[in-house]
């Protein structure tokens, strides 16, 4: 079946440095999500991505499909230190089913 | 706003014992979904429904099973609880897949625990 890839598993930065996830599938995609996990919470839904080689923005966060859709990355730029947590991307096998990476884990030195 | 609910944060469960986890969600979501997450793992599918009555196996659906009596209410069991079930179970929910944002909501999780 299909399989979602995510790499670093962890991160640690210094607040203000630059933090990038990145995310392989071994089939294409249909789209791409992307959550975001706070430490002790639940998974929270980030932003999806449907087309080939979209660039979407959210303040300093920024998230790309490639353009053969079978990859993904979140950037975010400065960190702070409530980006913490466990990034996941997700990518829908079939019609219903989300297949999740292993996710990213942030963790940041003020 | 959504909201999932699930029944216990925490519980303690012996080896062996039947173990029921309820999952309920308010907006009338078709789908429901139980993950169960452990480090390194990320979040992996046990079972899903997309209707009542409805089921359908995850990744990993040995040595459990569910039951959807009711749209809003979704329960993953436990026939006879392993340490090695020993997790943080995540339930949520989602409307139909029609091409369109299709987002999952989570509940806070239950963390079980078998001795």
């Amino acid at each position: 079946g299909q399989q979602v890839m995510q790499i670093p598993q962890y991160q640690h930065v210094q607040e203000g440095e630059d933090f990038t996830t990145y995310c392989n599938s071994s089939t294409t995609l249909s789209n791409i999500q992307w959550y975001k996990q706070r430490p002790g919470g639940h998974p929270v839904f980030l932003i999806q991505l449907v087309k080939s080689g979209e660039v979407k923005k959210q303040k300093r966060l920024t998230f790309q499909f490639g353009e053969a859709k079978k990859n993904s990355s979140l950037h975010i730029t400065a960190t702070q230190t409530t980006d913490v947590g466990t990034y996941f991307c997700a990518g829908y096998q079939g019609a219903q089913k989300l297949v999740f990476g292993q996710g990213t884990r942030l963790t940041i030195n003020p | 706003d959504v909201k999932v609910t699930q029944s216990s944060r925490y519980l303690v469960k012996r080896t062996g014992e039947k173990v029921f986890l309820e999952c309920v969600q308010d907006m009338d979501h078709e789908n429901m979904f139980w993950y169960r997450q452990d480090p390194g793992l990320g979040l992996r599918l046990i079972y899903f429904s997309y209707d009542v009555k409805m089921k359908e196996k995850g990744d990993i659906p040995e040595g459990y099973s569910v039951s959807r009596e009711k749209k809003e209410r979704f329960s993953l069991i436990l026939e006879s609880a392993s340490t090695n079930q020993t997790s943080m179970y995540l339930c949520a929910s989602s409307p139909p897949f029609r091409g369109g944002k299709n987002i999952q909501y989570f509940g806070a999780g239950t963390r079980l625990s078998v001795l």
